[in-house]
């Protein structure tokens, strides 16, 4: 079945610089590549995805590349600041029986040191 | 305020006990979903369902029951609970296939089996 690897499992960087991370996934008909943050104690909220038919996307200060031939996306965050502390978990969606559903990532515990 | 709710959010039972976690959504959603979170594992999914009276198996759903009698309840059932359902489990809603779209995450249930 569908595998998403995501790396690294901990991340730590100082408050203003960029934080990078990297997921895999097997299977090539996947279309569909959300990232959720999961703040202490919440539940996971997207913070934004990617759709197959596009390389890049931008949001203020997060972005998502997506290499389809290579079978990896990636999110930067730039300028980071002590909320951007959080686990952040990668998905790449797969065909079920009923219709698509997600396979999530292990996740990544990124903490900002002021 | 659109949000999943979920109950109780903290639970501690002893292996056998019958138990439900209840899962309600105010968004007119159609898809509804569990997972459960395990250190090191991320994110995987339980159950999930379309619509209602339609339901699937995810990838983990050994030990686990679910119905879907209206479209804004989707309570997940542990018929005989054992020590290896210890996690956290969150239940997520979205309109049209989870796979493709922003799924709602309720804010977890931490279960405890004795």
């Amino acid at each position: 079945g569908e595998n998403v690897e995501q790396h690294p499992s901990t991340l730590s960087v100082q408050e203003g610089d960029s934080a990078v991370i990297k997921c895999t996934y097997s299977d090539s008909a996947s279309n569909y590549f959300p990232w959720y943050k999961q703040e202490l104690g919440k539940g996971p909220q997207l913070i934004i995805d990617i759709r197959s038919n596009v390389g890049e996307k931008k949001d203020q200060r997060i972005a998502v590349t997506l290499n389809k031939t290579a079978k990896h996306f990636s999110l930067h965050i730039t300028e980071t600041q002590p909320e951007d502390s959080a686990v952040y978990f990668c998905a790449a969606s797969i065909r079920g029986e009923y219709g698509n559903k997600l396979v999530f990532g292990a996740g990544t515990i990124l903490r900002v040191k002021s | 305020e659109a949000q999943v709710t979920q109950n109780p959010r903290y639970l501690i039972t002893v292996t056998g006990k019958k138990l439900t976690v209840t899962c309600s959504q105010n968004m007119n959603h159609e898809y509804m979903s569990w997972y459960r979170q395990d250190p090191g594992l991320g994110l995987r999914q339980i159950y999930y369902s379309m619509n209602v009276e339609v339901t699937d198996k995810g990838d983990v759903p050994e030990g686990y029951k679910v119905s879907r009698k209206e479209k804004r309840n989707f309570p997940l059932i542990l018929e005989s609970p054992s020590p290896n359902q210890t996690s956290l489990y969150f239940c997520a809603s979205s309109l049209g296939e989870g796979g493709l779209n922003e799924q709602f995450f309720g804010p977890g249930t931490r279960l405890t089996v004795l």
